[in-house]
């Protein structure tokens, strides 16, 4: 049984540019939510997807996208990137949008805005 | 606004002895919280969940929670430390459709 999966673990960019990262979740669930850990921080909240649509936001901002398809999986867009978009980014699975739903989470993708 | 602290950076602790990673909440309403561990390179991994019930909350890999309402505060325990307990620990309240987590505190079990 897979668990969520990212690609790719690694990618290195320049200030500017735009970023798509992906995501599959774990068997079964169909939400996704999508968090930013800078380092030595705890994860920030982006967004989470439910249903192919955006549920809920957190304080990021319109540079910040995302789409969610028929499958469940799901893509985090960033354009304009900054230095301070360097950060470790989590995907999130979980089964229904309760917040008694315990979250799974990918090992994330390190981005590196140079 | 929901928020949670953890009020050290480090613990360090002895294999064997017991441990205690320490968070506080601040929730209107009934909390929903949460301790995850976090390992180098890896993601997250979630240990155990305090919705309602006993305050007392087992969890995975010996690890348990006390929830202590007046003192606002779910702290996670565990017996008898391990070498392989060593990692990043984040305590996290459950607002609705996400995780307010808090900086993290860094367990260092060592032998």
């Amino acid at each position: 049984d897979a668990g969520v999966t990212q690609s790719p673990t690694h990618l290195i960019k320049t200030r500017g540019q735009q970023v798509t990262l992906r995501c599959s979740p774990k068997s079964g669930h169909d939400t996704v939510s999508w968090y930013q850990q800078a380092l030595g921080q705890g994860p920030q909240f982006i967004f989470q997807y439910y249903e192919e649509e955006e549920r809920q936001r957190g304080n990021f901002p319109d540079r910040f996208s995302g789409h969610q398809f028929p499958n469940y999986s799901s893509e985090l867009n960033v354009n304009a990137l900054l230095l301070g978009d360097s950060a470790l980014y989590l995907c999130a699975s979980s089964s229904g949008t309760g917040y008694a739903s315990p979250l799974h989470f990918g090992n994330g993708t390190r981005l590196t805005v140079t | 606004a929901q928020s949670v602290a953890q009020p050290e950076d480090q613990v360090n602790v002895a294999e064997g002895n017991p441990l205690t990673v320490k968070c506080t909440y601040s929730v209107s309403g009934n909390p929903y919280l949460f301790w995850y561990v976090q390992y180098p390179n890896r993601g997250l991994q979630f240990l155990l969940k305090y919705i309602t019930g006993d305050n007392l909350v087992k969890g995975s890999y010996g690890f348990e929670a006390e929830f202590n309402k007046s003192q606002t505060s779910f702290h996670l325990k565990k017996p008898s430390a391990l070498v392989s307990d060593s990692a990043l620990y984040f305590c996290a309240v459950g607002g609705y459709n996400k995780l307010i987590f808090g900086a993290g505190t860094r367990l260092a079990v060592h032998p």
